[in-house]
């Protein structure tokens, strides 16, 4: 199984701050990668698909960026709406794995 | 819009089968550009991928639930289900179901139901 490994495993951050999570692969996923929110009591919301693309909805605050093994979830300037928990996950096979998460909390 | 809502019991014994249907509303199960999961989440840790089912009926699971587990699909009803036989405490957990739109990871979400085991 692939593993993805998040780090850090929890953030401390003021609003306005430039926040980046970080994500690895065990092995070459391309670009087959998507990043979630997750707010506390709530499904889990994709943000960014096949890497680097925003979803539907997702402010332009949110980037992601990387390829193989290491990427990147940028958030530019943390809003109160985004202390919550983020997940990283791949799909380049059906079997898919998920990092362990990262809890963005106020400093 | 895409809508999926997960039903079934809050509450299994211990070794008995947990069973949970996922009903899609908004739009057709059958579409070959999409594939149907199921997830978890233990209380305070984090998202396990249970499987996954094609509208084909082809199945797809986690390598530590392969023994346990069974997805199906129903396109007659634009549902899928999850069983997990002999389930201990260790299965307590939210249950969600997804779509996995081609390319798109999973871009929609059941808003998920909790399943305890317990005697």
């Amino acid at each position: 199984d692939i593993q993805m490994t998040q780090s850090p495993s929890t953030l401390s951050a003021f609003v306005g701050d430039r926040v980046t999570i970080t994500c690895r692969a065990s092995q070459s996923i391309t670009s087959w990668l998507a990043w979630y929110q997750q707010q506390p009591g709530k499904a889990p919301k994709l943000l960014i698909y096949m890497a680097s693309n925003l979803a539907i909805g997702v402010p332009s605050r949110f980037s992601g960026s990387g390829s193989g093994t290491e990427f990147t979830l940028t958030i530019s300037s943390l809003q109160p709406d985004d202390f919550a928990t983020y997940y990283c996950q791949h799909y380049h096979t059906p079997f898919w794995t998920f990092g362990q998460g990262t809890k963005v909390e106020v400093k | 819009q895409l809508h999926l809502q997960e039903s079934g019991p809050g509450l299994v014994k211990p070794l008995e089968t947990l069973s949970l249907t996922c009903t899609v509303s908004g739009g057709s199960i059958s579409g070959s550009t999409s594939n149907w999961v199921w997830l978890r989440q233990p209380p305070e840790k984090g998202l396990e991928w249970i499987g996954t089912v094609q509208y084909s009926g082809t199945t797809y699971y986690t390598s530590s639930l392969t023994s346990r587990v069974l997805i199906s699909v129903d396109t007659s009803t634009n549902h899928f289900s999850l069983r997990l036989t002999s389930v201990t405490a260790a299965d307590t957990a939210v249950y969600y179901c997804a779509r996995h739109l081609q390319d798109f990871g999973a871009d929609s979400w059941g808003q998920g139901t909790l399943v305890t085991v317990s005697s």
